[in-house]
């Protein structure tokens, strides 16, 4: 059965530091997407990023990109010169297939320090 | 990118009534879904609407309980009904017409007392 794991429950990064957010899936379907959520304090879901699992390179968009290692079966979020505004909760969540459907990882809460 | 409105933003509500959350996209899309999260918890699929159909549910979930329509396909209607305090989350619409995206509306956050 799918899986997604996230196990930081909360993180605290450094003003301007890099940060980068754990996140495992399991899965026998060869065809999969990897995404990531930011869900600040109001509770929308942002989409931040997207790895298929036939993608050759690793997904970035802007400050954010996703190291996707594929044997290791993880898809660590890593966020370039954090913000204070990027104090929020993270997910990570996985679709198989074409079912379209996600399933989420538990999430990680990241703080942000001035 | 789809651009999705869902209201309400936030209700309190008496127990034993129901809400109805309605979700509009600005385009026509395939599949629509329904998520539910608990506080502190993720985020947990109650169903997939698709249009012309009746919408499928996850295991614990019912029709009874969280009735849906899915009229067109811009448009759908979450109900949750005879709530309790444990209904109390952020209900959220989501949107997926290609395998790369999934987008979410802005959420209801449901309290009930």
């Amino acid at each position: 059965a799918q899986k997604i794991t996230q196990t930081q429950p909360g993180m605290f990064v450094q003003e301007k530091e890099a940060v980068t957010l754990d996140c495992t899936y399991d899965t026998s379907d060869p065809s999969y997407g990897l995404f990531w959520y930011k869900q600040p304090s109001s509770g929308e879901m942002i989409f931040l990023i997207y790895q298929g699992s036939y993608d050759q390179q690793n997904a970035t968009e802007g400050r954010y990109s996703l190291n996707f290692q594929k044997a290791r079966k993880s898809a660590n979020l890593v966020i370039s010169a954090s913000q204070l505004g990027d104090s929020a909760m993270y997910f990570c969540a996985m679709r198989e297939g074409q079912g379209g459907k996600l399933i989420f990882g538990q999430g990680t809460e990241l703080s942000v320090k001035p | 990118s789809a651009v999705i409105s869902q209201k309400p933003s936030r209700d309190i509500c008496q127990r034993g009534t129901s809400l109805t959350i309605q979700c509009q996209v600005d385009s026509q899309v395939t599949m629509m879904f329904w998520y539910r999260q608990q506080p502190g918890q993720s985020l947990t699929l109650i169903a997939t609407a698709n249009q012309g159909s009746e919408a499928t549910y996850e295991s614990g979930f019912v029709i009874d309980k969280f009735p849906i329509s899915r009229p067109n396909l811009t448009f759908s209607t979450l109900t949750v009904s005879n709530m309790s305090p444990e209904d109390s989350s952020i209900y959220l619409c989501s949107v997926s017409d290609k395998n790369t995206e999934a987008f979410f509306g802005q959420g209801t956050r449901l309290t009930v007392v």
